[in-house]
């Protein structure tokens, strides 16, 4: 069965700062690794990975995938209140087309 | 691109009753279509997989005639919970892929249907 785990599970910082949020896998066949940002709604698409060692950036946040250590890391500097959010990763493998979320990583950004 | 729109957004209802949930994809063709239902504070859980014209694929412990799915087009995936009960109570989120040019697994997500059963 695919599995997905993040970590940490809960995180406050302030305004500026940067966070790491980890999410390692273990998938049969694995295809590709995404982030989502879940805020009051449904997830938003931030990033899918298939390839080890390439950073995908967009704006403050930028992300990369390990496929030997079978984890992804998703960065965010200069934190905004407006980041305050679930992040959830999630992993193709098995079954085509179908996806493995892990639990999410709730982040509040104080002011 | 990729916008999924869901129907209603929240819908409170009686015990007993039946429950549809629309959710389309708007501009663009949808391969498979996929329904998820959420917790309080947990992740997304797979209910079923759902292709066009075909019958939906529903995960283990997801009891089929309970929660039905008709996949009527391309751009339209229904979800009906037939006599609901308050266990039913949840967030009710389908996603969509097979946009031109994307990845197959990058899945767009709908806003979300809240379903309070009374």
């Amino acid at each position: 069965e695919d599995k997905v785990v993040q970590s940490p599970l809960s995180l406050v910082v302030h305004e500026g700062d940067t966070v790491t949020l980890n999410c390692s896998y273990e998938v049969t066949n694995f295809r590709s690794l995404l982030w989502y940002k879940q805020e009051k709604k449904a997830p938003t698409f931030l990033f899918m990975l298939t390839s080890s060692g390439i950073e995908k950036k967009s704006g403050r946040l930028s992300s990369i995938l390990d496929k030997k250590e079978l984890f992804s890391i998703l960065n965010i500097t200069a934190t905004q209140t407006g980041d305050s959010a679930v992040y959830l990763c999630a992993v193709g493998g098995t079954s085509y087309g179908k996806l493995t979320f892990g639990q999410g990583t709730i982040l509040t950004v104080h002011p | 691109g990729a916008v999924v729109s869901q129907h209603p957004s929240w819908v409170i209802c009686k015990s007993g009753t039946s429950v549809k949930i629309e959710c389309r994809s708007l501009d663009f063709q949808a391969t498979t279509m996929f329904w998820y239902r959420q917790f309080p504070k947990q992740s997304l859980m797979l209910m079923a997989t759902s292709n066009e014209g075909s019958k939906a694929t529903y995960e283990q412990g997801v009891e089929k005639d309970k929660f039905l799915i008709n996949h009527a087009s391309l751009t339209l995936s229904t979800l009906t919970v037939t006599s609901a009960h308050p266990e039913d109570s949840s967030f009710y989120i389908c996603s969509a892929n097979g946009l031109a040019g994307a990845n197959t697994d990058t899945q767009y997500f709908g806003p979300g249907t809240r379903l309070t059963v009374l």
